[in-house]
Parts: C-alpha cells; structure tokens; sequence
C-alpha cells in the first residue's frame, strides 16, 4: 500500500493551523497513525485509529478520515510543532509509511 | 515505562551482515509485535519487518531475501540480521513495539546510527 502525503513542506506561522494530508492507494480502513519526528529523536506515535490520540498528545492535534484519505490538523502551532510528520497505515503487511511532510516557521 | 534500546556495531562493511539486538525493559514481550524501522540519512521511514511473541514474521518484501529478525524470550531480546549490506543500508535503526490495542508502534528506541563503508 502506497501512502501519499501532500504537502511536502508546509510554511507556517507560530498560531496559525496546519493541514497535512495523507492518501493510502487502497483502503486500509482506519489503521492510519501519524508520528512526529524531529532530528536525533526517535518518532513519537500522535495518532492512531486515524483521530485517536496517542497519551501525552496535546489537543491541539486532531486526526481524520478513514478509508484512503485522511487529515493531520493542527489548530495553532507552537514553537515545539515545527518538525516533519509522517503518515503509516497498519492495515497490511508489509507496514508502509509516507514520504512526510515537514512544517517550517515561516 | 516500557523502555526499548539498540546495540550492536556502528560500522559495517559492504557485503557482510549487519547485525542489531533490541533489549526490552519495563513491560512484558508477550502480546506485541516487535518491530524493526530504518530511517536513510535524509529519506524517509522504512518499516523492515516485525516479529510476534509468537515467532510468526512478516518482512518488507524490497529487503525480505536479506533479512532475519528472532526473539529470544528468556532475555525479552529481539534480533535484526541483514545480509549482503551495501552503501544504501546506512541508516539509524531503531527498534519499536507496535500491535495490541494501539495497533501502531508506540514505543520505541532512540536509534543507532549503522555506517555501511570499507
């Protein structure tokens, strides 16, 4: 399963939203989790079940959607949110991941 | 707090056999999926492949001809074994617990850089 996430790189303003989307080239239901990844830090699960968030996410992450299309929301980004995101669906094997999307301060 | 760590060599020479232990702590190994994911300096996330309790295994099918991972339950130690490494296996490898009700890797190592060079 192909994971699509779009868009590559998002320019931001500190206390504005985010959109990140994500696309699976076929169903995977709602096994969809977004990780956030920053420079010599392992990943960090957000969201699982497509819009269920993973202990210590803040509220300010939402998830959505199911099937093949799916969203990342942040509602007001902070200083510690600048940082690449990627989708994975665990539907099927072999797991698959997104090519990520990273969010920059603009 | 379940923890995860990764040990093995940094460096690799091309065409031998790369070779990483994960050492679990704080939590059972039953249950669970134990998981191998590689990040390409720059590129993104690769999942290798993952191991149950049980021993059944599923593999990346790009890496699958190289690739062994196995479970040593008495020392709750999962293993990674890639054969015929080149250049384009450089990468931080790490370690994760994925399945149960959270169904994603939700723990995981800090990740150890593996150099392939002579």
């Amino acid at each position: 399963i192909v994971m699509t996430q779009s868009p590559a790189t998002l320019s931001v303003s500190p206390g504005e939203g985010a959109t990140l989307s994500c696309r699976a080239s076929q169903s995977v239901s709602n096994n969809l989790a977004w990780f956030q990844g920053k420079p010599g830090q392992a990943p960090r699960l957000l969201i699982y079940g497509a819009s269920t968030r993973a202990t210590g996410t803040p509220a300010r992450f939402s998830g959505s959607g199911s099937g093949t299309e799916f969203t990342l929301t942040i509602s007001s980004l902070q200083s510690e949110d600048f940082a690449l995101y990627y989708c994975q669906q665990y539907n099927d094997w072999p797991r698959t991941f997104g090519q990520g999307t990273k969010v920059e301060i603009k | 707090q379940v923890q995860l760590q990764e040990s093995g060599p940094g460096l690799v020479k091309p065409s031998e056999t790369l070779s990483l232990t994960c050492t679990v702590s704080g939590g059972s190994i039953t249950t669970y999926y134990w998981t191998w994911i590689r990040q390409p300096p720059g590129k993104a996330l690769e999942w290798i492949g993952h191991i149950h309790y049980s021993g059944n295994t599923s593999y990346n099918p790009s890496l699958k001809s190289r690739v062994t991972i196995s479970i040593d339950r008495s020392k709750t130690q999962f293993s990674l074994r890639l054969n015929s490494v080149t250049a384009a296996d450089t990468a931080v490898y790490y370690c994760a617990r994925g399945g149960g009700k959270v169904g994603a890797e939700l723990y995981w190592g800090q990740g150890t850089l593996v150099t392939v060079s002579s």
